[in-house]
């Protein structure tokens, strides 16, 4: 059962334009959210994150809009650089109570941005 | 510089030939974590470790052993590996309250094929 849904598998955006990116989650107990950002040959590494206690949360131009009725959540990209060309995963994790879950990754988003 | 190193970084090797991925970290990090990315199906948990002498099984431990004899080191063992384990494996690590522990640093990854 996957728990964290992404979409779309791949993204092609001109120079300027914007970049979104959704992920959709089943488990209600989910109350985390972290964006990662991953370039060839590298690790994957944290972007943005954002708990359900809020609706939006901006970082330059990087942006998440979160739904906490329809259970989603999205990354938006403004104003998309060639240097943001990047695979993207949505992630999911479960904060309170203590325990040790770990990240819910989505399967990633092959984002390129054309000059 | 704060890092998580891997080795060997590629590796090829024949199938039940037994072997070992090293991870280390030099941020006193608690928590560690290995994964495996593959096309179409994003990051997947084979085990992590909340502290020295603590591990436990994540999505996917079949055919995997791991160890955590010291809080820097968490190196992942095959002990006779499949050419289904063939694969790009990561190393995280991260603090282990709070958001800070979904706040994960990775290594650079090791591409392993089995033949």
């Amino acid at each position: 059962q996957q728990q964290v849904k992404q979409s779309p598998q791949s993204l092609i955006v001109q120079k300027g334009g914007i970049s979104i990116i959704n992920c959709a989650y089943e488990n209600t107990a989910f109350d985390y959210f972290p964006w990662y950002q991953q370039f060839p040959g590298k690790g994957p590494a944290l972007l943005i994150a954002i708990r359900p206690d809020v609706s939006e949360k901006k970082e330059g131009r990087f942006t998440i809009s979160f739904n906490k009725s329809a259970k989603q959540f999205s990354l938006h990209i403004m104003d998309s650089q060639p240097g943001d060309s990047a695979t993207y995963f949505c992630a999911a994790s479960r904060i309170s109570g203590g325990g040790a879950d770990g990240l819910t990754f989505g399967k990633g988003t092959h984002l390129i941005i054309q000059p | 510089e704060a890092q998580v190193t891997q080795n060997p970084r590629y590796l090829i090797t024949v199938t039940g030939k037994k072997l070992t991925v090293t991870c280390s970290q030099n941020m006193n990090h608690e928590y560690m974590s290995w994964y495996r990315q593959d096309p179409g199906l994003g990051l997947r948990q084979i085990y992590y470790s909340m502290n020295v002498e603590v591990t436990d099984k994540g999505d996917v431990p079949e055919g995997y052993k791991v160890s955590r004899k010291e809080k820097r080191n968490f190196p992942l063992i095959l002990e006779s590996p499949s050419p289904n384990q063939t694969s790009l494996y990561f190393c995280a690590s991260s603090y282990s309250t709070g958001t800070s522990r979904y706040e994960q640093y990775f290594g650079p990854g090791t591409r392993l094929t089995v033949t």
